[in-house]
């Protein structure tokens, strides 16, 4: 079992529309948690980070995190042409020093 | 401010070779990581320095892999005796607290 999971995509929505993407991860221990976007060629940049049980709403971007579930997921609405990209989900455990485990990413394109 | 730079941004190498290559972090930045992502896939940790010191090299694969931090800021991947599975874009991260901010990577490839 990987780490981090997420549905390789891709994932095709029209514009205006609401993405709704996914991640698992297997260590309970867990304590960071963050999405980051990754044009192709380039490097990831982070949108948004969450640490706690629930919502976190950035603009258009919503991340939602379930630790008993062991679940974090990111809506985007009023999907953009712009937003196509690989999303990557990222986890942090306790006392890890920030290191990283990643998911493989989604591949997200959004349809004018 | 400036960003993460990282050198050479392409690297074309021969099995066998060594190479460095090189990252340069946020002014300030104490906590620097070094990632692999090979195509399709999410970036692999490699290494983190908090200052000068390795704090976990848990994700080098093997000891072809080397890195240094010496004064704290600028660091260098060294691979020896490269292998075709080396081929990847490396990337470079540095962070003062949770967020990390990722360099361009380096595109090595090995022939």
């Amino acid at each position: 079992q990987k780490e981090v999971e997420q549905n390789s995509g891709p994932l095709s929505v029209p514009e205006g529309a609401i993405a709704s993407l996914n991640c698992t991860y297997s260590d309970r221990g867990s304590q960071s948690f963050f999405w980051y976007r990754q044009y192709s060629g380039k490097s990831p940049e982070l949108i948004m980070s969450i640490y706690s049980n629930g919502d976190k709403e950035d603009g258009r971007f919503t991340a939602q995190l379930n630790k008993a579930s062991q679940y974090v997921s990111l809506l985007i609405r009023d999907s953009q042409p712009s937003d196509s990209a690989t999303y990557l989900c990222a986890v942090a455990g306790y006392n890890q020093g920030g290191k990283l485990i990643f998911g493989q990413g989604t591949e997200l394109s959004v349809k004018p | 401010g400036a960003g993460v730079s990282q050198t050479p941004s392409n690297k074309v190498t021969e099995k066998g070779k060594y190479v460095e290559l090189r990252c340069d972090p946020i002014s300030g930045h104490t906590a620097l990581y070094w990632y692999r992502q090979s195509l399709g896939q999410g970036p692999e940790f490699l290494i983190y320095f908090q200052g000068t010191g390795a704090a976990d090299d848990s994700g080098l694969p093997n000891d072809r892999f080397f890195a240094v931090r010496p004064e704290g800021s600028v660091s260098t991947l060294k691979i020896q005796r490269t292998e075709r599975g080396d081929s990847a874009v490396y990337l470079c991260a540095s962070s003062l607290g949770d967020t990390q901010y990722f360099g361009p990577g380096t595109r090595l490839t090995v022939l």
